[in-house]
């Protein structure tokens, strides 16, 4: 399973743009890389998931460089409700998908 | 829609007591998922049923038993509780298929006494 490497805190303030990258050196040729967020109380929701180049939605865009050993989520004009905490991932497209949840990034949003 | 749905929402067990946790999904799901996750830690994998009939282990499989009951269920069983199994405790599904997203539920809040 590819290890990944994640900042653990990040702050940022309400109405930036908020970039959180993720390393995932040995991410083999089959993996996608996908990111969730998760709220306290709550268990994580899926926000985004990609192969290479950039993907777009109405929450996020995620940015993976040609050699894929990292990914970047960008998340435009944070508000306090964006305070949680995001996991990067990546793992296989097979049957059951044994993926491996780190520490995540704790984002804090402040006024 | 309900998604995942995991039963009951809090547990207070005491040490050696056994107990259940329930899991539901309605998306017609192949693969489903238990993990557990201690406080300001990351989820950690404790068995999961790539589909009906099968069940592997995950990183932490000691102390649990699970039970793929039909396509939409799947429980958690802890025989003997421990303190160390105090935890919060997530079920989730997937399609099981290429780019497969896993959809969580709620979460169980167990502690063990």
């Amino acid at each position: 399973l590819a290890k990944t490497t994640q900042p653990i805190s990040m702050d940022s303030y309400e109405g930036q743009e908020v970039n959180i990258t993720c390393s995932h050196n040995n991410i083999a040729t089959n993996d996608y890389i996908t990111w969730y967020q998760q709220f306290p109380s709550q268990g994580p929701r899926f926000i985004i998931q990609g192969y290479k180049t950039k993907v777009t939605n109405e929450v996020a865009s995620l940015f993976i460089p040609a050699d894929r050993k990292s990914s970047t989520l960008s998340l435009p004009r944070v508000s306090l409700s964006d305070t949680a905490v995001y996991y990067c991932l990546v793992g296989y497209t097979g049957t059951a998908s044994k993926l491996t949840f780190g520490t995540g990034t704790r984002l804090q949003v402040t006024l | 829609n309900a998604g995942v749905t995991q039963t009951p929402k809090f547990q207070v067990l005491k040490t050696g007591q056994s107990m259940t946790l329930q899991c539901a999904q309605d998306m017609n799901h192949n693969s489903m998922y238990w993990y557990r996750q201690d406080p300001g830690m990351g989820l950690r994998l404790i068995y999961y049923s790539a589909s009906e009939g099968t069940t592997d282990k995950g990183e932490v499989p000691n102390g649990y038993n699970v039970s793929r009951l039909n396509k939409r269920e799947f429980s958690l069983r802890l025989e003997s509780a421990a303190p160390s199994q105090t935890s919060v405790y997530f079920c989730a599904s997937d399609s099981g298929k290429a780019k497969n997203i896993q959809y969580f539920g709620a979460g169980t809040r167990l502690s063990v006494l």
